[in-house]
């Protein structure tokens, strides 16, 4: 069972233009929610993570939603650039654990 | 330089062989995590370790065994009994208090592959 999604594989933009990636979860116990960045044959990157006590939280060019009603998050890069082309997982925990759940991750592409 | 250090990149193991991944931190963090990444899909956790000489199975942790004598190492040993054992290998640390306590900090891999 997929307590994480990201149904979208991939994603490609302009560069300058807004990227926005989405992720779905199922369990209510979620509290916490991160991004992260991997290159190919790289450890992921830390990009930047919202509480479930908040609905936004800014970084540069980086901006996470959540909607927890909808249970969705949703990064946005603005403007996006070529540098931003990877793979981006968005992760959730619950509690104490310590555990992070991953979602398939979305591949994004950002043109020249 | 404080980070995660995994060794080694690339691992080949033969038929019926139990190989060992290297994973040491220098972040003075109390947990550590092993992760298995296919291609396509998501991370998944094997095995997760919050205190040194603790550990417990994460998602798929058959096949695998892990130790952490110290708290700077959380070595994995991919057994003869996991059957399907190609893919990347991530290890990862964090701490376990503060505000940053959910964040993970993660290793450059080892790709291991089946001769």
């Amino acid at each position: 069972d997929q307590q994480v999604k990201q149904n979208s594989p991939s994603l490609s933009v302009q560069e300058g233009r807004i990227s926005i990636l989405n992720c779905d979860y199922t369990n209510s116990m979620f509290d916490y929610f991160l991004w992260y960045k991997k290159y190919p044959a790289e450890g992921p990157t830390f990009l930047i993570s919202i509480s479930s006590i908040k609905d936004k939280n800014e970084d540069g060019r980086f901006t996470v939603f959540l909607n927890k009603s909808a249970k969705h998050l949703s990064l946005h890069i603005v403007p996006s650039q070529p540098g931003d082309s990877a793979v981006y997982f968005c992760a959730a925990s619950a509690g104490n654990t310590g555990k992070l759940i991953f979602g398939q991750g979305t591949t994004l592409q950002v043109k020249p | 330089d404080g980070g995660i250090t995994q060794s080694p990149k690339y691992l080949f193991r033969k038929e019926g062989q139990n190989v060992t991944l290297s994973c040491e931190q220098n972040l003075n963090h109390d947990a550590m995590y092993w992760y298995r990444q296919d291609p396509g899909q998501g991370l998944r956790l094997i095995y997760y370790s919050q205190i040194v000489n603790d550990f417990q199975k994460g998602d798929i942790a058959e096949g695998y065994s892990v130790s952490r004598e110290k708290k700077e190492s959380f070595p994995l040993t991919v057994t003869s009994a996991q059957k399907n054992p190609t893919a990347f290998y991530l290890c990862a640390s964090s701490m376990l208090g503060g505000p940053a306590k959910n964040i993970q900090y993660f290793g450059a891999g080892t790709r291991l592959s089946v001769l």
